[in-house]
């Protein structure tokens, strides 16, 4: 089965402070691996999509990181903003099969002045 | 939210009753689908279609219906049969398969 752990469930922060949030899966065979940020009751946004071959993408004060070897990723966040509370979920397609996606749970991440 | 527009943002339901939500998209994108999010759950996969006229089930499509005849537009019935439709809806849509998704921002449904 085609799973997405993300580590940690929740986490907090202080404002200006680095984090790092971490996502394996077991997706196979891959094609692409996505993050996106949740705003509460809101739809997710797309912060990087990643392939294969890629192994870092950036977005502004955000860096996802991915080793498709190990089948892992990491999403760091510099300098974090009190707007960087969110919800952050990791997404991986199949390839052969992209409309399915498997997504984790995410990780929730709260900014403190 | 990316061109995606979902209504109601919320929505009471009594059961017994059959309630239908509304997306439409304007990014003339040929995909669309349906998930559904619960608490520290991720989402789940209900329907997609990839053209007009076609849809297929997803993971959890029992007790949902969809229809798509026009590109623009993918309602999404939730019908008496669904045990637990209380839940957080996302309607998302795509270029293509592998391109990244655009979610809409989302119906809130509760079963009162």
């Amino acid at each position: 089965k085609n799973q997405v752990e993300q580590s940690p469930q929740s986490l907090i922060i202080l404002e200006g402070k680095n984090c790092t949030l971490q996502c394996n899966y077991t997706v196979s065979p891959f094609s692409n691996l996505r993050w996106y940020k949740q705003d509460t009751g809101r739809g997710p946004v797309s912060l990087t999509i990643m392939t294969f071959s890629e192994n870092t993408k950036s977005n502004g004060r955000y860096t996802a990181t991915l080793d498709a070897d190990t089948k892992q990723s990491s999403l760091h966040i510099t300098a974090s903003q009190l707007s960087d509370s969110a919800s952050y979920i990791c997404v991986v397609s199949q390839r052969s099969n992209d409309y399915k996606l498997s997504f984790g749970a995410g990780t929730t991440v709260t900014v403190r002045a | 939210d990316g061109g995606i527009t979902q209504s109601p943002k919320y929505l009471f339901r009594k059961e017994g009753q059959n309630v239908t939500l509304s997306c439409e998209q304007n990014l003339n994108h040929d995909a669309m689908y349906w998930y559904r999010q619960d608490p520290g759950q991720g989402l789940r996969l209900i329907y997609y279609s990839q053209i007009v006229n076609d849809f297929q089930k997803g993971d959890i499509a029992e007790g949902y219906s969809v229809s798509r005849e026009k590109k623009e537009s993918f309602p999404l019935t939730v019908t008496s049969a669904q045990k637990n439709p209380t839940a957080f809806y996302l309607c998302a849509s795509s270029q293509g398969v592998g391109t990244g998704d655009f979610f809409g921002p989302g119906t809130r449904l509760t079963v009162l």
